[in-house]
């Protein structure tokens, strides 16, 4: 079974922290995903990386940023916390063998983030 | 106007109810869809793909495409209690991106 894990389940931060998110998938995969979930507005992609060191940015990227020094962790930063970036944060990943139509994503439990 | 728009319900069903749920879009590029099951507190896991338009069945659980109307469902028979859930649509074209819709809160009464 692929499993990806996340560092913390619920994290309370102030406003101007920097904030590290961990994420750490077990099946080799290439593909790694963060995105932030927020009522009403579903999921919403923040960063992808397909390779070590290599990252697009999704749709919501201000304020993020990420690293992958490893092909197994992908990690998300916020540089300076503000209230907005209160959400929940689930990290995917997938294998990325080229056959797009067996790219299932498998997500982590997520990480609920409260900035104060 | 959103990608995908979905209803976020929530929708409360009696045990052994069919529920019925449903997306659109507006991206006609779209080639894959997906249904996605959230239990609280955890991660979306895959539920159903289908690919282009028709009828997928699995078990309890049929997923429909119509990609004249730009229409997706989802239909569970037999409902149960643990079928209780939030059910996010996610649609892509040919790439990695997903789309997902805002997600339907199911719960399903004994």
């Amino acid at each position: 079974d692929v499993k990806v894990t996340q560092s913390s389940r619920y994290l309370v931060k102030r406003t101007g922290e920097k904030v590290f998110l961990e994420c750490v998938q077990d099946m080799d995969h290439e593909n790694m995903f963060w995105y932030r979930q927020d009522p009403g507005l579903g999921l919403r992609l923040i960063y992808f990386s397909y390779d070590v060191k290599m990252k697009e940015k999704g749709d919501i990227p201000e304020g993020y940023s990420v690293s992958r020094e490893k092909k197994e962790r992908f990690s998300l930063i916020l540089e300076s916390a503000s209230t907005n970036q209160t959400s929940m944060y689930l990290c995917a990943s997938s294998s990325g063998l080229g056959r797009w139509d067996q790219e299932t994503q498998y997500f982590g439990p997520g990480t609920r983030l409260l900035v104060l | 106007q959103k990608e995908v728009e979905q209803d976020p319900g929530p929708l409360s069903v009696p045990e052994g109810a069919i529920v019925s749920l449903n997306c659109t879009y507006s991206n006609s590029a779209f080639q894959y869809f997906m249904w996605y099951r959230q239990y609280s507190r955890k991660g979306p896991e895959l539920l159903m793909y289908t690919y282009s338009s028709g009828n997928k069945e699995d078990g309890r659980f049929t997923a429909q495409v119509d990609k004249s109307s730009k229409y997706i469902s989802l239909f569970i028979r037999d409902s149960q209690p643990s079928d209780s859930a939030t059910y996010l649509c996610a649609m892509s074209a040919e790439d990695y991106k997903l789309s997902f819709g805002a997600g339907t809160t199911v719960t399903v009464r004994a």
